[in-house]
């Protein structure tokens, strides 16, 4: 019983380059968020989408890409990475609205 | 606006005591959801309880206990007998009810550090 698999679970970028972070979940879920958690400031809602073919904008999108082809996989992308998106990036999924979160193990994300 | 404050960023506890940790919350909303989250040191985050917004009973579970109160928009998590699996932060999130997006709002958290 998998859950919610997110890889890599570290990585180091340069200014500049590009990735994606992948997320996977294997309960059905319709609804996946990517929240990034930086140092005493919880966690902040990045994208988010409601079912396969429908994405939208949470609080910090920008430097951020998603898509939702599947209801299984819900990547992010990452395009010109800059020193502020340092970040823990937790990947989630929900069965239904305000329901309970199923979160990844987390992915480190270092960009120097 | 939808908010989340916990106004404690660290707590400090030696193992056996009680400990309370406060979330107060801001929205306009009549209907809404609140959120306990637990980080332990490991990073994964962790479910603990779900409330909504018409029901303010007072709920327990083994040596954690949640008190929420709509007159004073908190919803405040304790730790009874605290032990040192216990140290984690603790996120408390609100959702809005009319959403059909199950976006939530976090609180900063608190750590709490509980010592043998």
């Amino acid at each position: 019983n998998a859950g919610v698999t997110q890889t890599p679970k570290f990585r180091i970028l340069k200014i500049g380059q590009s990735m994606t972070l992948q997320c996977t979940q294997d309960m059905n879920h319709n609804y996946m968020y990517w929240y990034r958690q930086d140092p005493g400031m919880g966690l902040k809602l990045i994208y988010y989408s409601v079912g396969a073919g429908i994405t939208d904008k949470g609080e910090v999108p920008n430097g951020y890409n998603v898509s939702r082809s599947t209801t299984e996989d819900f990547p992010l992308r990452l395009e010109l990475a800059a020193p502020s998106q340092t970040s823990v990036y937790f990947c989630a999924s929900s069965l239904r609205t305000n329901g309970e979160l199923f979160f990844g193990e987390g992915s480190r994300l270092t960009v120097l | 606006a939808q908010k989340v404050t916990q106004a404690q960023t660290e707590i400090s506890v030696v193992e056996k005591e009680d400990v309370t940790l406060d979330c107060v919350y801001e929205t306009r909303d009549t209907t809404y959801y609140l959120f306990w989250y637990k980080q332990p040191p490991s990073g994964e985050l962790v479910f603990l309880i779900r409330r909504n917004s018409f029901d303010e009973q007072n709920e327990i579970s083994g040596r954690y206990s949640w008190n929420f109160q709509k007159s004073t928009s908190s919803f405040n998590f304790t730790i009874t007998a605290s032990q040192v699996v216990d140290s984690a932060v603790y996120f408390c999130a609100l959702g809005r009810g009319s959403s059909n997006t199950g976006k939530l709002i976090f609180g900063q958290g608190t750590t709490l550090q509980v010592k043998p």
